[in-house]
Parts: structure tokens; C-alpha cells; sequence
């Protein structure tokens, strides 16, 4: 089936410091890949997105990179703000229609000291 | 422009009841999906809806179920309410054609006791 593996365990960090959340998938067919994220007592955002391989999807300073050939899709942020602390979650979408079921990870809740 | 919106925000059901969760999507979207999202997990697929018709589901039994109106807003309803329904449900709207991209509302977080 099709499925998305992020890393365990909240990121702590401190501000200014560099972001790698990790996140690999199994996937029939081509998937599109997703990072959204979750502020709390939110919904949820689309962070970036990236539908073919070596697509590289950016947005407010976080990167990723479609790696068909490793199946990830990981997070990046140069330097983190406090603002950046949320609840991140990796997602594919695969399927016959222009816009498919999603299918998440479990989420990695980053914490951004000061 | 208004973003997908969810009512009520939250609720509080009691074990054996219905509920019934609504949907408005965003302007222009035809296409709405609902998630479940259990604490501290992903969000899970429960069915997906276009031209009134459910078009997707996920492993999610009978009790769960959906419709979708001529203006495109959305209602899920669950029936026989669980203690394991408790749940942040999440409403996504989109549209068909386009490149998947997905908008979500803030979601009806619902308590059964």
C-alpha cells in the first residue's frame, strides 16, 4: 500500500539553528509528496509540494527534494525562528484523479528555543 | 476570500449517539475530503466527495458516513458513536483536476464520553 515514514520523536532545537526532519515513502505508481504543517489549535497548512522526481518544493525558507530513487522526501530549514515551532507532517498523494486521498505520517512536533 | 470552514468546533457526544459535522469549502473548490485525526497522530483518510457522489474511501466502517450538497458543502456523520471516535476531524477541499493540492479547515474536535 501506500504509506509515509517520518522520523521518531520531537526536534528541539535552538533558534537559528539548522532543521532535517526526515521522511521516506512507499507508493505504487508516482506520487505527489507533501510537508504541511499543524500550528496548535489549528488546521492544517501546505508547506510545500512537489509532484515528479527531483522536483525540489520550497516555501518560507524550508526546502525539500523529491529522491525517487532513495523514496524521500526530507525537510530542510537553514535557520529556525520560534515562529517555526509546530507539528510537521510529511504526506503522498497517489491515484487516477487530479487530486487523490492523502496519506500522512505520524508528525514531528519541532520546539524552537529561543 | 474565505478559507474552508467547519462547524461546530467542538463537540461532545456520548457513547451510542449521532453526530453530524459540517463542511463549507473553499470559493471555486468542488471537492471536499475528510480526515480523522486521533492525538498525537496523522491525519486518516475517511471518503472524499465530487459531484455528489462519495468517490474515495478509506478503511473506515459503515458508521461513518457522508454527503454532498448541490453548493458543494459537505456533512460527515457518525452513527453508534465510539469511545475510540474521539477525534480532531478535518475537512479539505479541492479542485478536481488540478494538481492536488488540498486546503483544510481548522477542523471539529469531537469528545465521546
Amino acid at each position: 500500500g501506500n504509506s509515509v515514514t517520518q522520523m521518531e520523536g520531537p526536534v528541539t532545537l535552538s533558534e537559528e539553528a539548522f532543521l532535517t526532519i526526515n521522511c521516506t515513502y512507499t507508493a505504487t505508481g508516482y506520487p505527489s509528496l507533501f510537508w504541511y504543517v499543524q500550528y496548535p489549535g489549528e488546521g492544517l497548512q501546505l508547506l510545500l509540494k512537489a509532484t515528479k522526481a527531483d522536483d525540489k518544493g520550497s516555501n518560507k525558507g524550508f526546502e525539500a527534494t523529491y529522491r525517487k530513487e532513495t523514496t524521500s522526501f526530507h525537510l530542510e530549514k537553514g535557520s529556525v525562528q520560534v515562529s517555526d515551532s509546530a507539528v510537521y507532517f510529511c504526506a503522498l498523494s497517489v491515484g487516477p484523479y487530479g487530486n487523490n486521498r492523502l496519506a500522512f505520517g505520524k508528525g514531528n512536533q519541532v520546539v524552537v528555543i529561543p | 476570500d474565505a478559507g474552508v470552514t467547519q462547524s461546530p468546533t467542538h463537540l461532545i457526544k456520548t457513547r451510542g449517539q449521532q453526530v453530524t459535522l459540517r463542511c463549507s469549502p473553499k470559493s471555486g473548490h468542488d471537492t471536499v475530503s475528510w480526515y480523522q485525526q486521533a492525538l498525537g497522530q496523522g491525519p486518516q483518510f475517511i471518503f472524499q466527495y465530487y459531484e455528489e457522489e462519495e468517490r474515495q474511501r478509506g478503511n473506515f466502517p459503515d458508521r461513518f458516513s457522508g454527503h454532498q450538497f448541490p453548493n458543494y458543502s459537505s456533512e460527515l456523520n457518525v452513527n453508534a458513536l465510539l469511545l475510540g471516535d474521539s477525534a480532531l476531524y478535518l475537512c479539505a477541499s479541492s479542485r478536481d483536476g488540478r494538481t492536488d493540492t488540498q486546503y483544510f479547515g481548522p477542523g471539529t474536535r469531537l469528545t465521546v464520553l
